[in-house]
C-alpha cells in the first residue's frame, strides 16, 4: 500500500513570490507520482506527473516538481505565483505495476496568494 | 481530449430518497471508472472502482448496498445513493481511465449532494 504526506495544510504567499508545496510518500513498490489542483467546487486538474526518466518534471501553469527517490519526496514548485494560483493542491501516488492504478491522495495544501 | 462530465452538478434531496449521479467519458472509452467522496476541506477518499461490464470493487467501509455503482458501457458509470440521509451529504467526484498507457485518471467536475 502507498501513503502520501503533505506537510503543510496551508501556505500563504504574496503574489510574484516563489512557492514550494511539499509532498512525501511511502511505498514498498515503484510508483507514479502526480500533482493535481482543485479550484472551489470543481474537480481535479492534473498539473504534472512523474512516470519515469528525468526526475525534474514540468507541468502546466509554470509549475514543476522534482522526484527524489532517496528522500521519497515529490515537492511542487513555482518561481513566481499569481493570484489565480490560489487553490487546493493534492499530491497523489499510485503503484507503477499491476492492472488497477488506484490513486492515494495526500490531505491537500491550500495555497493562498495574496496581493 | 480526455473530458469527463458529471450530472447533475448539484442536487438537493429529502432524506430517504435515492439519488443517481452520472459520470461520462465524452471523448474516450473508459475501461475503468473510479468514484470518490470528498468532505469539506478534506482529501478525496476512494469509494469504489468499476470496470465496464463487471461488478464494482468497493473500498473497505463503503456500503455496497447504499452506494450502487453501475458501469454498463465504456462511456457511462452511475452512482446511486439509496435512501439518502444527511450524513451522505458530500462532494462526489468520478474519474475515468482508458487503461493505456499508464491508467491516467481524468476527473469529472464533481456533484454536490445535499440531503435535507
Amino acid at each position: 500500500a502507498q501513503s502520501v504526506t503533505q506537510l503543510d495544510s496551508q501556505v500563504p504567499v504574496f503574489e510574484e513570490a516563489p512557492v514550494e508545496l511539499r509532498c512525501n510518500y511511502s511505498s514498498s513498490v515503484s510508483v507514479y507520482l502526480f500533482w493535481y489542483v482543485q479550484y472551489p467546487n470543481q474537480g481535479l486538474q492534473l498539473l504534472l506527473k512523474y512516470l519515469s526518466g528525468s526526475t525534474l518534471v514540468k507541468g502546466i501553469n509554470g509549475f514543476e516538481a522534482e522526484f527524489n527517490k532517496s528522500q521519497t519526496s515529490f515537492h511542487l514548485r513555482k518561481p513566481s505565483v499569481h493570484i489565480s494560483d490560489t487553490a487546493e493542491y493534492f499530491c497523489a501516488v499510485s503503484a507503477s505495476g499491476g492492472s488497477n492504478y488506484k490513486l492515494t491522495f495526500g490531505k491537500g495544501t491550500l495555497l493562498t496568494v495574496n496581493p | 481530449g480526455a473530458v469527463v462530465s458529471q450530472h447533475p452538478s448539484r442536487v438537493i434531496c429529502k432524506s430517504g430518497t435515492s439519488v443517481k449521479i452520472e459520470c461520462r467519458s465524452l471523448d474516450f472509452q473508459a475501461t475503468t471508472m473510479f468514484w470518490y467522496r470528498q468532505f469539506p476541506k478534506q482529501s478525496l477518499m476512494l469509494m469504489a472502482t468499476s470496470n465496464e461490464g463487471s461488478k464494482a470493487t468497493y473500498e473497505q467501509g463503503v456500503e455496497k448496498d447504499k452506494f450502487l455503482i453501475n458501469h454498463a458501457s465504456l462511456t457511462l458509470s452511475t452512482l446511486t445513493v439509496t435512501s439518502a440521509h444527511p450524513e451522505d451529504s458530500s462532494f462526489y467526484i468520478c474519474s475515468a481511465s482508458a487503461g493505456v498507457p499508464y491508467n491516467e485518471q481524468f476527473f469529472g467536475p464533481g456533484t454536490r449532494l445535499t440531503v435535507l
